[in-house]
Order: C-alpha cells, then structure tokens, then sequence
C-alpha cells in the first residue's frame, strides 16, 4: 500500500496563478481533509470529506475548492493564488473520524509569489 | 472553542537525557487524545492514541500519560536519542455534539543535540 499520495512536492505560482494540489489514498478510507501548516501556527484545517460527493469547510477555507469524486481522490484547488496562500499542505485520511488515527501524506510545499 | 495548548513551543536536550512535553486541553467530552510525531520535511506520523478511561499507553521510549479530570496528557521522551529530534503534536478528538473533527494543538519543537 503507497498509503497517503501527495503531489507536486514542490510547487512556485505567480499571484492569480491556480493550480490543483492533487491527494490520493489506497486505504478505502472514507474521511479525508487537507491541512495548511505555517510557522507557529501548526496544522490548519482548509476542507474536509466524510465521503464521496460529501465537502465541508475547515477552520481556514477561503481562497481554496475541493471535491471529492472518488473515495480514493480529494483534490485542493487555488482558484488565484495569493501570496497569503504560501504554506506547506498536507493531506489526511483516517478510516474512522471519531476514533482513527490520520495518515497524513508527505506534504506539497506551495510557494506564491 | 475546543483548544488544544501545548508547551513548552521548544526544547533542547543532551543525547541520552529524558524529557516531558505538556499538553492541556478544552475538548469535553473526547474521544481519543494521540500524539504525533512529525520529522521535518515529512507528514505527522501517530506515536500513541488515549481513549478517556485510559492513564497511560507506551510505544517503546515514548510513554504518554493523561489525566481526563484536569484535561492533561504529557508525552514522556526516556533516554533521547538523535532521531527524537522532531515536532510533537497533540491531537484530541471531541465525541458527540455532531462533530468528530480533531483539533491540533501547535506542537513542541525538539531538538536533541549529541
């Protein structure tokens, strides 16, 4: 199992640039979320997933679009990107919200100029 | 708001000393508490998961402790070696009232040096 895929790695946007952040798991895992982490401000809920055809906003959502197709995919989009939006992203995927542990991806560090 | 204070934000020790990471929190009623540990340039990975009945949970060098009456767990680090150095994140997951989401406190930075 790859487990918890995160692509690009590395990522430069001009401003008003957009991109996807793409996430993928081979776990069969039904909850997944993305997560922003900045300097001293730890992991920041964007968007979260309880399920295919299922979104709901995080604690930091503006700026950023998800669906969720497939259980297997949650992509992160940056309609135009921001200099604000410059972070380190990681995906996040757990088989049960109340009580399972999150797989996190390696990260996609984002930078916006 | 469910909260989630870690402290201290860093630490540095020596190679083969012990240490403790403190976090405290508001979530009530909760779930599980874990700790996670993240590597730099890497994503957290889960050291130790607590339910509320739960005092105390081992994984080798790491024993996590909780205290649900005064909404305290710590993470007890014995005999650091190079590759504890790290982030530690304190992760507590609420139970009922519609939602299940987690909330992450900032972590402890731990450096130890040889």
């Amino acid at each position: 199992n790859a487990g918890v895929t995160q692509t690009p790695k590395f990522q430069v946007l001009k401003t008003g640039q957009s991109m996807t952040l793409q996430c993928a798991q081979d776990m069969n895992h039904e909850y997944m979320s993305w997560y922003r982490q900045d300097p001293g401000m730890g992991l920041r809920l964007i968007h979260y997933s309880v399920g295919a055809g299922i979104t709901d906003q995080g604690e930091v959502p503006n700026g950023y679009n998800v669906s969720r197709s497939t259980t297997e995919d949650f992509p992160l989009r940056l309609l135009s990107a921001a200099p604000s939006q410059t972070s380190v992203y990681f995906c996040a995927s757990s088989y049960s919200l109340s009580t399972g542990e999150l797989f996190f991806g390696e990260g996609s560090r984002l930078t916006v100029l | 708001k469910n909260q989630v204070e870690q402290s201290p934000q860093s630490l540095i020790i020596l190679e083969g000393k012990n240490c403790t990471l403190q976090c405290n929190y508001t979530v009530s009623p909760f779930s599980n508490l874990r700790w996670y540990k993240q590597d730099t340039g890497r994503g957290p990975v889960s050291l130790t998961i607590m339910t509320f009945s739960e005092n105390t949970k081992s994984n080798g060098r790491y024993t996590a402790t909780l205290d649900a009456d005064t909404k305290q767990s710590s993470l007890h680090i014995t005999a650091s070696q190079l590759s504890d150095s790290a982030s530690y994140i304190c992760v507590v997951s609420p139970f009922g009232g519609g939602s299940y989401i987690p909330t992450f406190g900032r972590g402890t930075s731990l450096i130890v040096h040889p």
